[in-house]
């Protein structure tokens, strides 16, 4: 039972347009949403995180939306460069708790292609 | 500053051998863990240690064990290699588990 869904596999993009990632979740106790980018032979770096009191958080080129109502989140890329071109996973966790290691839940991942 | 590294970065295992993983931070983490990511999906938790000497099952152990002798080092252990072992191993560490982790490079492994 997939907790975390990403149901886009790929996404192809202009460079300068916008990218949008989206990512679905069940269960209602995370609190807690991350995006990785992975480049390929290379591990998964952290690009952007929000918490559940927000709806919306912003870093540079990089904009997460959450609307937990519908249990769904998405991340946006706007201009889209070419160096973005990687395979973007979204990440749940929660209820944040230290001792249960506040595992992170992962989902299948998109991959990007932006074309210059 | 090195991160988490992790060694080998590649092995090819005959079905029913046996090898450990390493993993090893410098950033003086207390989390730590062990992710396996197979082809087209996404990684799937292993086993993960909140500190030296604690270590708790993941959502897919079986095969697996760890040790947390100290802080830094969280290496994974096969026992008998078996084909649904083939897979890209990344092992990560986090300060506090409430931020983002940091990753390693991975152990892309097969099992033949």
């Amino acid at each position: 039972d997939q907790q975390v869904k990403q149901n886009s596999p790929s996404l192809s993009v202009q460079e300068g347009r916008i990218s949008i990632l989206n990512c679905d979740y069940t269960n209602s106790m995370f609190d807690y949403f991350l995006w990785y980018k992975k480049y390929p032979a290379e591990g998964p770096t952290f690009l952007i995180s929000i918490s559940s009191i927000k709806d919306k958080n912003e870093d540079g080129r990089f904009t997460v939306f959450l609307n937990k109502s519908a249990k769904h989140l998405s991340l946006h890329i706007v201009p889209s460069q070419p160096g973005d071109s990687a395979v973007y996973f979204c990440a749940a966790s929660g209820p944040r708790i230290k001792a249960a290691g506040n595992k992170l839940t992962f989902g299948g991942g998109t991959r990007v292609l932006v074309k210059p | 500053n090195a991160g988490v590294t992790q060694t080998p970065k590649f092995r090819i295992l005959k079905i029913g051998q046996s090898m450990t993983l390493q993993c090893t931070q410098d950033m003086n983490h207390n989390y730590m863990y062990w992710y396996r990511q197979d082809p087209g999906m996404g990684l799937k938790l292993i086993y993960y240690s909140v500190g030296a000497g604690i270590t708790d099952k993941g959502e897919v152990p079986n095969g697996y064990n760890v040790s947390r002798s100290t802080t830094e080092d969280f290496p994974l252990r096969l026992e008998l290699a078996a084909p649904s072992q083939t897979s890209v191993y990344f092992c990560a560490s986090s300060l506090t588990g409430l931020e983002g982790y940091t990753f390693g490079s991975g152990t892309r492994l097969t099992v033949v």
